[in-house]
């Protein structure tokens, strides 16, 4: 079955920028989603297709996707982007498959 | 907009019964697929079933193959989960999403219902 594997924690001043990486095995040859969920909160999608972004999404996050990792980035960092993180694939053995999360954390 | 109300939920024994609903407005109901992911208490997303847009393709995963049935009925806009032979490790909330197709992802989501399997 396919795997994916993100850091427990990130964290990142305030105004800076974090970088979520998701391991899987050949995953640039896959598409990543990444969903951000607040505490007491559903997900939500802020990129799809490896790298576009729904629309109400800010310009601030960004995904790249190459090799063995995926990476969501945030640029200038806020308050309100404090959540978990997780990144998804879809496999043609395990079907959907999520990363195991990621807290994000705003210093 | 894109509304999705997950019910059923509540608290069950082990080997219990139980049934969710996910009714859904604001978009053409049977053009999607739709997914029902979980969510373990403190735990990470996990991917439970999914069901094309007509209902004949279904996917499972493993941990509930066998146990869950997936449904859905387009003349009413919603999505069904079917779950028996429920056990401890069920316990989570489950939320219904709409796919949107190739590539597969959530576009979606529900607020969720909590399932408790407990004695």
């Amino acid at each position: 079955s396919y795997e994916l594997t993100q850091p427990l924690s990130v964290s990142v001043a305030l105004g800076q920028t974090a970088k979520i990486t998701c391991g899987g095995n050949n995953i640039g040859s896959k598409n990543v989603h990444w969903y951000q969920q607040k505490p007491g909160q559903a997900p939500v999608l802020v990129i799809y297709r490896d790298t576009m972004r729904p629309s109400g999404i800010p310009e601030r996050f960004s995904g790249s996707n190459s090799g063995n990792t995926a990476t969501l980035t945030i640029i200038t960092a806020q308050a309100g982007d404090e959540a978990d993180y997780y990144c998804q694939v879809w496999d043609s053995s395990t079907a959907a498959v999520f990363g195991g999360g990621t807290k994000v954390t705003v210093l | 907009q894109v509304h999705l109300v997950e019910s059923g939920g509540g608290l069950v024994k082990p080997g219990g019964s139980l049934r969710l609903s996910c009714a859904a407005s604001g978009f053409t109901f049977s053009d999607y697929y739709m997914s029902w992911i979980r969510q373990a208490p403190g735990k990470g997303l996990e991917w439970v079933s999914c069901i094309g847009s007509s209902g004949r393709t279904i996917y499972y995963a493993d941990t509930v193959k066998g146990r869950f049935t997936i449904s859905r009925d387009n003349a009413k806009t919603s999505l069904y989960l079917e779950m028996n032979s429920l056990r401890a490790e069920d316990t989570a909330v489950y939320y219904c999403a709409r796919d949107p197709g190739e590539p597969r992802n959530f576009d979606y989501w529900g607020q969720g219902t909590l399932v408790t399997v407990s004695s």
